[in-house]
């Protein structure tokens, strides 16, 4: 069964760093999503993507984050200056219609 | 604010008893409603999607919505101890495919063999 791929599955990195998460969505699906979830908190919309361009952002999305299509397969979150507070899970998932699909997940720590 | 409301529990049944799982949303606009299952360190897994007024069944699984009272509800039937898990409601205030999901805290339900 097709599924989304995170990688890496688990990222450490030093405050002030830039971070690459990268995501392969389902190859039919047209609408990608990036979320995080803080420990012990909610799942948090970031971002939604579609037809390579942002179609919506939350209040989280700030300009350390951006995102990229780079080629017909890979979905990327960059975060340009990492803080201790964005260490979180974040997801990847994508849909073709309106149910969507989650990858595993990069655990992102920063030290 | 578009809020998504949970009891965070934990909820406790024993083993082959009904769970019932419920969620509230502030946006009169909701279209599309979820369930998602989150074992711990894991991500959501969907369980089951409703987008009309009613009851909808899946296997073990049943989830009702009720527009005029913003609340949605999932039934456990038969619980399982593998059925232990976070259950998160999340909802999309977009008919279509755009929608963002707004997800609650989270119902953590433990079932007892």
């Amino acid at each position: 069964e097709p599924e989304v791929t995170q990688t890496p599955s688990h990222q450490v990195t030093q405050m002030g760093q830039e971070v690459i998460l990268r995501c392969v969505p389902i190859s039919n699906h047209l609408y990608f999503y990036w979320y995080r979830q803080i420990l012990g908190q909610k799942v948090e919309f970031l971002v939604s993507f579609y037809n390579n361009e942002i179609s919506e952002k939350s209040e989280i999305f700030d300009d350390q984050f951006s995102v990229e299509r780079p080629d017909g397969s890979n979905f990327t979150l960059k975060i340009r200056s990492t803080k201790l507070e964005d260490s979180a899970m974040y997801f990847c998932a994508s849909t073709p219609d309106r149910v969507e699909y989650f990858g595993a997940g990069t655990r992102l720590s920063v030290l | 604010q578009k809020e998504v409301e949970q009891n965070s529990g934990p909820l406790s049944v024993p083993e082959g008893a009904i769970a019932s799982l419920n969620c509230t949303y502030s946006d009169r606009g909701s279209q599309s409603f979820f369930w998602y299952r989150q074992y711990s360190g894991k991500s959501p897994e969907l369980i089951m999607s409703i987008y009309s007024n009613g009851d909808k069944e899946d296997g073990r699984f049943t989830a009702q919505l009720n527009k005029a009272s913003q609340y949605v509800s999932l039934l456990i039937r038969d619980s399982q101890p593998s059925d232990s898990a976070t259950y998160l409601c999340a909802v999309t205030g977009y008919g279509g495919s755009q929608g963002n999901l707004i997800f609650g805290k989270g119902t953590k339900l433990s079932v007892k063999p």
